[in-house]
């Protein structure tokens, strides 16, 4: 167990629809992390968050939304959902010191159909 | 935005024997670490090893080693004695070290396959 907690594990759901991601992090940590893992696109950045703010954003689309809450865990959006949204969604978080990197989740596998 | 290069799409290692994976990196940030990560096909992302661009010795954390040549930006990974339990897709990957958040740069991986 890394510490990170992501649910659900597994997520199938049809075009059109909205979905929510949640992570919580690690105890501690302050900065969440999403990223995407897709066959064609790789491992992408999406959004990072830093104590419920907004801190850096990569690749992501205007369908997906995040946000950080006061007890520190994430949700992601994902709106209008398309098939190439199908991916592996992870969620990471890091600490203020100490190991410069971070710790990722198990993920949660989305099947858009 | 910083490139990481994974030249072997996918490797093929007898049980107990050692293998490279290579990794090229390409970035302007003056302080940044390089690591590793394994994912099984479970899918999770296990940390492998970390690397700080000033580290002057070369990190190692049991049977991984990362052989680190910071003039020609390459950051290899070397599996001892390999497992059956070492298949699995390895990533490398950047973190510069900035103030505007810290994103991770993933090269593409490399798939493994340790054979009996």
């Amino acid at each position: 167990d890394s510490g990170v907690t992501q649910t659900p594990k597994h997520l199938i759901t049809a075009t059109g629809q909205r979905v929510t991601l949640r992570c919580s992090p690690r105890s501690g940590d302050l900065s969440v992390y999403w990223y995407q893992q897709s066959l064609d696109q790789g491992l992408q950045f999406l959004i990072q968050y830093y104590n419920g703010e907004e801190r850096a954003k990569g690749n992501i689309l205007e369908r997906f939304s995040a946000q950080q809450f006061p007890d520190l865990h994430s949700e992601l959006n994902l709106s209008s959902l398309e098939l190439g949204d199908s991916a592996l969604y992870f969620c990471a978080s890091s600490g203020s010191t100490g190991f410069h990197g971070y710790t990722f989740g198990s993920g949660t596998r989305l099947t858009v159909v | 935005a910083q490139k990481i290069t994974q030249t072997q799409p996918g490797m093929f290692v007898q049980e107990k024997e050692a293998v490279t994976l290579d990794c090229t990196y390409d970035t302007s940030d003056p302080s940044y670490g390089l690591f590793w990560y394994k994912q099984p096909s479970s899918g999770e992302m296990i940390f492998l090893i970390y690397q700080g661009s000033y580290d002057q010795q070369n990190a190692t954390e049991g049977r991984y080693s990362l052989n680190f040549q910071k003039a020609r930006k390459s950051a290899n990974l070397v599996i001892s004695a390999s497992q059956l339990g070492d298949s699995a897709m390895y990533f490398c990957a950047t973190l510069p070290f900035g103030d505007t958040g810290n994103q991770f740069y993933f090269g593409t991986g490399t798939s493994l396959t340790v054979i009996p």
